[in-house]
């Protein structure tokens, strides 16, 4: 089965501070997608990235990176310079149907960031 | 701004009833996908349309169904609403089915059943 899980339920870092939130996944795919999505109290759903698995070099958006681990199958994002804006609830989901008729989105269960002052 | 409009933004209604939710895709995009997100289930995909065509299903109840239109945008019905329906029900789309692309969410749809 496909899964995506987060391990870290909550965390917390002092603004200008940078984090890391972990993603783990399963698969048997050889080449999939996999992405991070931020969802602010506002309950938008907003893009932060993304990664395509045959691709090693790590994606980068301005402050937010990711260490894609393929072998290890460890997706975490990076936040540099934390801004109070940061704060919001961060879920790493994946499409593993490459090719297939369907390109839906598994999401792991989300990290709730907390940006402090 | 995402560009995919979701309508209502909140419904309250009560159990036994029915509901349509409506959401109108980003322009020129022909995939749209129905997600549930509530506390006990996470965010869950429903199902998805390409172009018209149902493409996949995955945790839909038989009292929901959908369906999108030639103008692409996409009707959710749920029906014989039950008091753990309530839920946010996000609306999301993309350009093209297989391979992959990315999907970009709607504001979402806050169902309250009472």
């Amino acid at each position: 089965a496909q899964t995506v899980t987060q391990s870290q339920p909550e965390m917390s870092v002092q603004e200008a501070e940078t984090v890391t939130l972990s993603c783990t996944y399963d698969t048997s795919e050889s080449n999939y997608y996999l992405f991070w999505y931020k969802q602010p109290p506002s309950r938008q759903m907003i893009l932060v990235i993304r990664q395509e698995a045959y691709k090693q070099q790590n994606a980068t958006e301005n402050r937010f990176s990711v260490n894609f681990q393929k072998a290890a199958k460890s997706f975490s994002l990076k936040i540099s310079d934390s801004q109070l804006g940061d704060t919001a609830m961060y879920f790493c989901a994946g499409d593993m149907n490459y090719g297939g008729a369907t390109n839906k989105l598994i999401f792991g269960t989300g990290t709730l960031l907390a940006v402090q002052p | 701004d995402s560009g995919v409009t979701q309508t209502p933004k909140h419904l309250i209604t009560a159990t036994g009833q029915r509901v349509t939710l409506r959401c109108s895709p980003r322009s020129g995009d022909l995939s749209v996908y129905w997600y549930q997100q509530s506390l006990d289930q996470g965010l869950q995909f429903l199902i998805q349309y390409y172009n018209g065509e149902e493409r996949a299903k995955g945790n839909i109840l038989e009292r929901f169904s959908a369906q999108q239109f030639p103008d692409l945008h996409s009707e959710l019905n749920l029906s014989s609403l039950e008091l753990g329906d309530s839920a946010l029900y996000f609306c999301a789309s993309s350009a093209r089915q297989g391979g992959t692309d990315t999907q970009y969410f709607g504001p979402g749809t806050r169902l309250t059943v009472l």
